[in-house]
């Protein structure tokens, strides 16, 4: 995981509330994802950026959204958190060539 | 991306090569095989990637068939750290930027 840091790293909040996940990296790498990790569905990609101001949808974004102020760090929000929310939080970065991604460690998120 | 098939557990002795067979029969020319793996608790790890000829890093070596149906991971000196959810991917480098999709993969144990 060098070079890539995720916070916080354990969050439990309550439905309805809003949350951040952040997720830093000092590789200078133009690509950012954040996926969620549940049992029995994988890896499912949230939000990618290619760049500074520049993002796009993944297959489950609904109730997502993201901001890239900088090319460090990729803000994850939930506006408005819900049960089905809870999921395992992991940010990856990689090059345009897109040859491999690199994982964080990940964001436990329990949302009751 | 092209689906791939691999078994669901696998044991190996510490100390003795792991080999990790995937199957991927409907994998297109352009199509890369790519190797990760998921320690519990991490963030998945990439391995190594390859088209057609054989690769080999520090950390592993990838055999593809000449068909290109199928692809096996070997760990040539396993160790207990070596433990973990192996993932094999199959995709086009330039498709879906991304879109990774895990599957199950192989959980290997290495036992003392």
């Amino acid at each position: 995981d060098a070079g890539i840091t995720q916070s916080p790293r354990h969050k439990v909040t309550e439905t309805g509330t809003p949350v951040t996940l952040r997720c830093h990296q000092t590789e200078n790498h133009r690509y950012m994802y954040w996926y969620r990790q549940d049992p029995g569905h994988g890896l499912r990609l949230i939000h990618y950026s290619y760049g500074v101001k520049d993002t796009d949808k993944g297959e489950v974004s609904d109730g997502y959204s993201v901001s890239r102020s900088k090319t460090e760090d990729f803000l994850l929000t939930l506006e408005s958190a819900t049960s089905s929310q809870t999921s395992v939080y992991f940010c990856a970065i990689s090059e345009p060539s897109w040859e491999k991604l690199f994982f964080g460690s990940g964001t436990q998120l329990s949302v009751l | 991306d092209a689906k791939t098939t691999q078994p669901t557990s696998m044991d190996c002795a510490e100390g003795r090569a792991a080999n990790l067979p995937c199957n991927h029969s409907t994998i297109s020319g352009n199509e890369y095989v790519y190797w990760y793996r998921q320690i519990h608790s991490q963030g998945p790890q990439y391995i190594i990637h390859g088209l057609k000829n054989n690769e080999t890093n520090e950390m592993a070596s990838l055999i593809i068939t000449e068909d290109r149906k199928s692809s096996t991971l070997i760990l040539p000196h396993a160790t207990l750290r070596d433990t973990a959810v192996y993932y094999c991917i199959v995709r086009a480098p330039s498709s879906n930027t991304g879109k990774l999709i895990f599957g199950q993969g192989t959980t290997l144990q290495v036992k003392p």
